[in-house]
């Protein structure tokens, strides 16, 4: 079982609405990620924390917002997403700086409505 | 210069066979390169790794061969069972330096 833990595993959200994803891991990692995977594609990076540090962010439109609170806590913030924001979004874990094996939850799938 | 090409796409084995997916990559900075399995709803897992100065990994049914002077390395699973149904995907990075670039993912059925 992975360590890193996701919630809500599932989410359907409006366009209006605002919802946050969350994610926590307590592997003493230093760097923590968010991907976004659509059916049949492989993960695609959007952000990147190091050190509660925001240090890559894969020019994502603003209506995602992520938020480290601290070194094992991760949240992204959804406010008026689309239809086609719809996807597996996974979180990610790694020792260290970017550069190190990522070890992913289980992933939280949204749908937008 | 950062992509890593999979193939196949798709792969169909009998249960018992040798599967095969193979991965080309371009950046000759990438030291290390994972592979990770993803069973549907499920995210991806880790499932073997190999750095470029071993030319040869294995742990279990999973072997990782290493071509350095082609930057190509391969998944091979060995006795291939129903349960390894699922999609592999290779990647690369420069240790401490960029994340993963992940290839587009072989979909693996192995058939009774």
């Amino acid at each position: 079982d992975t360590e890193v833990t996701q919630t809500p595993k599932h989410l359907v959200m409006g366009m209006t609405n605002k919802k946050s994803l969350k994610c926590e891991q307590h592997m003493g990692h230093r760097a923590m990620y968010w991907y976004k995977q659509k059916a049949k594609k492989p993960p695609e990076l959007m952000f990147v924390y190091s050190y509660e540090k925001l240090s890559i962010n894969e020019s994502v439109p603003s209506r995602f917002s992520p938020e480290c609170p601290n070194s094992s806590l991760l949240n992204l913030h959804l406010h008026a997403l689309q239809p086609e924001d719809s996807a597996l979004y996974l979180c990610a874990s790694s020792r260290g700086g970017s550069g190190n094996t990522i070890y992913f939850g289980e992933g939280s799938w949204l749908t937008v409505v | 210069q950062q992509q890593v090409k999979q193939s196949p796409q798709s792969l169909i084995v009998q249960k018992g066979g040798i599967s095969i997916i193979n991965c080309a990559y371009e950046n000759t900075a990438f030291d290390y390169f994972p592979w990770y399995q993803q069973f549907p709803g499920k995210g991806p897992a880790l499932l073997i790794a190999i750095r470029p100065d071993v030319s040869e990994k294995k742990e279990g049914r999973f072997t990782i061969s290493f071509n350095k002077s082609a930057k190509q390395f391969s998944l091979h699973i060995m006795d291939s069972q129903p349960g390894d149904s699922a999609t592999y995907f290779c990647a690369g990075f420069s240790s401490g330096n960029t994340p993963l670039v992940f290839g587009k993912g072989t979909r693996l059925s192995v058939i009774a």
